[in-house]
């Protein structure tokens, strides 16, 4: 099992891009999950979503957007990129059937310049 | 929603034991207790989860007193790469339905030679 996958690894965007960053997980897990950390801070949770076709805000959902069309996949979606949006993202998964782990993925350290 | 307090940063010798100890006051009757651990440049990392007493795995173990209100991780032997950000996270994950939680800062551990 490769896990939580999420490209790209890095990336610059001049403010008001967009960009879609991915996610995939190949554990079947229901739950998934995107964070974002700035340095030297704790993680903040942007959306999640419970199933395909099932998605809700966290507490930073500004500026994001987020779809579940599969279990699989969870792209996160910024429209016209901020400076404050610089910052490392995460995405991870859980299957809530006993511990709830969260499984990460490696990051997407995003830059807008 | 619980929310916790830990120590920002702590320094250890390589081979000491170290314990780590957050506060929740507020925890639910159906709040579970987990520990996570990032290193630089990587998602967190699931160490260990209990609700009450002692639990111990192959890397930590895990203290809370019968009023579940702090709960301690244990590090035993602590060595250089053990050096990360360690979270502590209550939250109830046996329910229906999802329980926003929150990573906060963590406690920044660091294992001196």
């Amino acid at each position: 099992n490769a896990g939580v996958t999420q490209t790209p690894k890095f990336r610059i965007l001049k403010i008001g891009q967009s960009m879609t960053l991915q996610c995939a997980q190949d554990m079947n897990h229901n739950y998934m999950y995107w964070y974002r950390q700035d340095p030297g801070m704790g993680l903040k949770l942007i959306y999640y979503s419970v199933g395909a076709g099932i998605t809700d805000k966290g507490e930073v959902p500004n500026g994001y957007n987020v779809s579940r069309s599969t279990t699989e996949d969870f792209p996160l979606r910024l429209e016209l990129a901020a400076p404050s949006q610089t910052s490392v993202y995460f995405c991870a998964s859980s299957d809530r059937k006993s511990t709830d782990t969260q499984y990460f993925g490696p990051g997407t350290r995003l830059t807008v310049l | 929603l619980a929310k916790t307090t830990q120590p920002i940063s702590m320094d250890s010798y390589e081979g000491q034991e170290v314990n780590i100890t957050c506060s929740h006051n507020n925890i639910a009757t159906n709040d579970y207790i987990t520990w996570y651990q990032q290193f630089p440049s990587q998602g967190p990392r699931f160490i260990i989860q209990g609700y009450k007493t002692k639990v111990t795995n192959e890397v930590a173990s895990l203290f809370i007193p019968a009023d579940r209100k702090s709960s301690t991780l244990s590090l035993p032997r602590v060595s250089l790469s053990d050096t990360a950000v360690y979270y502590c996270l209550v939250g109830d994950f046996g329910s229906g339905g999802y329980q926003k939680v929150t990573f906060g800062t963590g406690t920044k551990l660091q294992v001196i030679p």
